[in-house]
């Protein structure tokens, strides 16, 4: 069973910031969030992860609330390249990373 | 820079037949390797993984298998298909580093059991 709750599909304009939310009300201290999108039919790709700080790359930003049952993806100026499903996952003991269905994400001209 | 290669991309087989899909990476050393399945609209359910050459660990009991006859090499097999069996198959590597999982994905391989 996933370990994050996402909405199921989310519109963002393009130029715009996407706000992604991810709920993981029930995550243990020294579990990390990581977020990976997959477009259409490719293997999913790897955007940035965290466990307390928020954090900022290339890609993405990720804030995560202080008392960490929740997390949001920030992709600061989306482009129709970025639609694509993305998923939250939290990682579980030593290499399984729970994966739920994720949010589609469609960026629209 | 580090490249993985995952084959064929799609593959359509059988009922009782046999399975065999490759992966191999390129441009590291002592890789973490993982197979996982993907069904249609679904998140990723990971099958097997690999800290070393010989050395597989399943997650779930299925119909298939996987070894490691090489280092940077990876292979998910079965003996006989389902029409179970089919799925997005993806191979993905990380760097052996605890407390690390970030992982690299193939392509994946579209398998349809017929």
């Amino acid at each position: 069973d996933a370990k994050t709750t996402q909405p199921t599909s989310m519109d963002c304009a393009e130029g715009r910031a996407a706000n992604l939310p991810c709920n993981h009300s029930t995550i243990s201290g020294n579990e990390y969030v990581y977020w990976y999108r997959q477009i259409h039919s490719q293997g999913p790709q790897y955007i940035i992860h965290g466990l307390k700080n928020n954090e900022t790359n290339e890609m993405a930003s990720l804030i995560i609330t202080e008392d960490r049952k929740s997390s949001t993806l920030i992709l600061p100026h989306a482009t129709l390249r970025d639609t694509a499903v993305y998923y939250c996952i939290v990682r579980v003991g030593g290499y399984q990373l729970i994966w739920g269905a994720g949010t589609k994400l469609i960026i629209k001209p | 820079s580090q490249t993985i290669h995952q084959w064929p991309a799609t593959l359509v087989q059988p009922v009782g037949s046999p399975l065999s899909l490759e992966c191999t990476v390129e441009g590291t050393s002592n890789p973490n390797l993982y197979w996982y399945r993907q069904a249609a609209g679904r998140g990723l359910q990971l099958l097997f993984y690999s800290v070393g050459i010989g050395q597989i660990s399943s997650e779930v009991p299925q119909n298939l298998s996987a070894s490691r006859p090489q280092d940077r090499q990876f292979i998910l097999s079965s003996k006989k298909l389902l029409l179970s069996d089919s799925g997005f198959y993806l191979c993905a590597w990380s760097v052996r580093r605890e407390g690390n999982t970030e992982a690299f994905f193939g392509q994946g391989t579209r398998l349809t059991v017929v």
